[in-house]
């Protein structure tokens, strides 16, 4: 079974910049989420999808973030004016169905950012 | 608001030695989940354990388990018999059952010396 591919793995761009990651979650999971992670510490949830609907997306900087999964099934991020404070790693997973416990989410490899 | 302690940023252990992680949380709810997570270097992050809150049993997966203290809301993971394998960051996450958003905490990071 593939697991969850993200791309690409490394991005550098300048502030103010525009930048857009891509997920494909498992074939077959219905939620899909994005996290960021910043050097030092925990993943933090920003978006997450069931099928190609928004579920929570409460900590999505919404002034310069952006994200849709058209059709259920691809992702993308986007950054838009990107920020120096917006170097982390992004991380998409997939679960199979939302809101059941015990179905793990699954993690991609993460797209590492870094805004100069 | 819910929260996630860990309060050791790095931790090491001898090969074939036992070493504890430490994790507390906050939360007014009675019924949650909690999860260790493992991310090696430069890998994906993976499920390690999880533990459901109305169980009182501890949770164990191989050489992995948990100590889950529900009233001083503290969950900690023993990992006996260490491997290299084992190196990486561990982060300690909690789940409410009515929310679909993990809370993780800031890791710990595991040396393993051979």
């Amino acid at each position: 079974e593939a697991g969850v591919a993200q791309s690409p793995r490394y991005k550098i761009i300048e502030k103010r910049q525009s930048v857009a990651f891509w997920c494909n979650p498992i074939s077959g999971h219905a939620t899909l989420y994005w996290y960021q992670q910043i050097l030092g510490q925990g993943p933090k949830l920003l978006i997450q999808f069931q099928n190609n609907g928004v579920v929570d997306d409460s900590q999505l900087p919404k002034d310069r973030f952006s994200a849709e999964r058209l059709k259920g099934v691809d992702s993308t991020l986007k950054i838009q004016p990107a920020k120096l404070e917006d170097s982390a790693v992004y991380l998409c997973a997939s679960s199979l169905r939302l809101g059941v416990i015990q179905e793990t989410q699954y993690f991609g490899p993460g797209t590492r950012l870094l805004v100069l | 608001a819910q929260t996630v302690t860990q309060s050791q940023p790095e931790m090491s252990v001898q090969e074939a030695e036992t070493v504890t992680l430490s994790c507390t949380y906050d939360t007014s709810e009675s019924d949650y989940y909690l999860f260790w997570y493992k991310q090696p270097p430069s890998r994906q992050m993976i499920l390690v354990i999880r533990q459901e809150a109305y169980k009182q049993q501890n949770a164990t997966e191989n050489r992995f388990s948990v100590n889950f203290q529900k009233a001083a809301k503290s969950f900690s993971l023993k990992i006996s018999d260490s491997q290299l394998g084992d190196a990486a960051m561990y982060f300690c996450a909690y789940l409410n059952t009515g929310g679909f958003k993990t809370i993780f905490g800031a890791g710990t990071r595991l040396f393993v010396k051979a």
